[in-house]
């Protein structure tokens, strides 16, 4: 069953505006992790932001937040400003349970193409 | 840069040869993940190794093997090369985790792209 889902194939953003990406996920587990990692042409994977299932807050980090959703079970990621150089690809991944050292599952990824 | 490193960065061969992927885990960091991104399968866990022993296994063929060594760096053998095996295949690091909340994000390597023609 499909654990992350991230329905965006791909998405256009122009420069300096923000975007949302959505991921939903589905889990039974009540303690888990949720990531967003990057994926530049370069076919590098860069850690953004994650966010624990406790977390009473939603992450941070500079430009990127995390909308947490826990009740619908999604967690999207919104870029702020966006940047030429934000163009990659980027997914969503999550493991369970959270503290644990347990691999990441990915979603398909959504490729986001920044326009000047 | 994450502190992962990874080589060869690129891998050309034939099928039906066998090849070995190296990585380096960050300065700290007991357990090895490696991962495989196809086109057609996107990103699939393999296997993961902690201070030398394996932990959990994934999507991993019979063909396809892993160790971690006593200085933590790991190897991800590959033989009886198939065209489909062709991907790029990345190694992650993490902590143990230690109770506190964002200590086990995985840090990827750059990642080896193998081409099996």
């Amino acid at each position: 069953a499909q654990k992350i889902t991230q329905t965006q194939p791909g998405m256009f953003v122009q420069e300096k505006e923000a975007v949302t990406l959505d991921c939903t996920y589905d889990t039974s587990d009540p303690s888990y992790g949720l990531f967003w990692y990057k994926q530049p042409s370069s076919g590098e994977m860069i850690f953004l932001i994650y966010q624990g299932s406790y977390d009473q807050q939603n992450a941070t980090e500079g430009r990127y937040s995390l909308n947490f959703q826990k009740a619908r079970k999604s967690a999207n990621l919104v870029i702020s400003a966006s940047q030429l150089g934000d163009s990659a690809m980027y997914f969503c991944a999550m493991r369970e349970p959270w503290g644990g050292n347990t691999p990441l599952v990915f979603g398909k990824g959504t490729r986001l193409s920044v326009i000047a | 840069d994450s502190g992962v490193t990874q080589t060869p960065k690129h891998l050309i061969t034939a099928t039906g040869q066998r090849v070995t992927l190296r990585c380096s885990p960050r300065s700290g960091d007991l357990s090895v993940y490696w991962y495989q991104q196809s086109l057609d399968q996107g990103l699939q866990f393999l296997i993961q190794y902690y201070n030398g022993e394996e932990r959990a296994k994934g999507n991993i063929l019979e063909r396809f093997s892993a160790q971690q060594f006593p200085d933590l760096h790991s190897e991800l053998n590959l033989s009886s090369l198939e065209l489909g095996d062709s991907a790029l295949y990345f190694c992650a690091s993490s902590v143990e985790p230690s109770g506190r909340v964002g200590t086990d994000t995985q840090y990827f390597g750059p990642g080896t792209r193998l081409t099996v023609l």
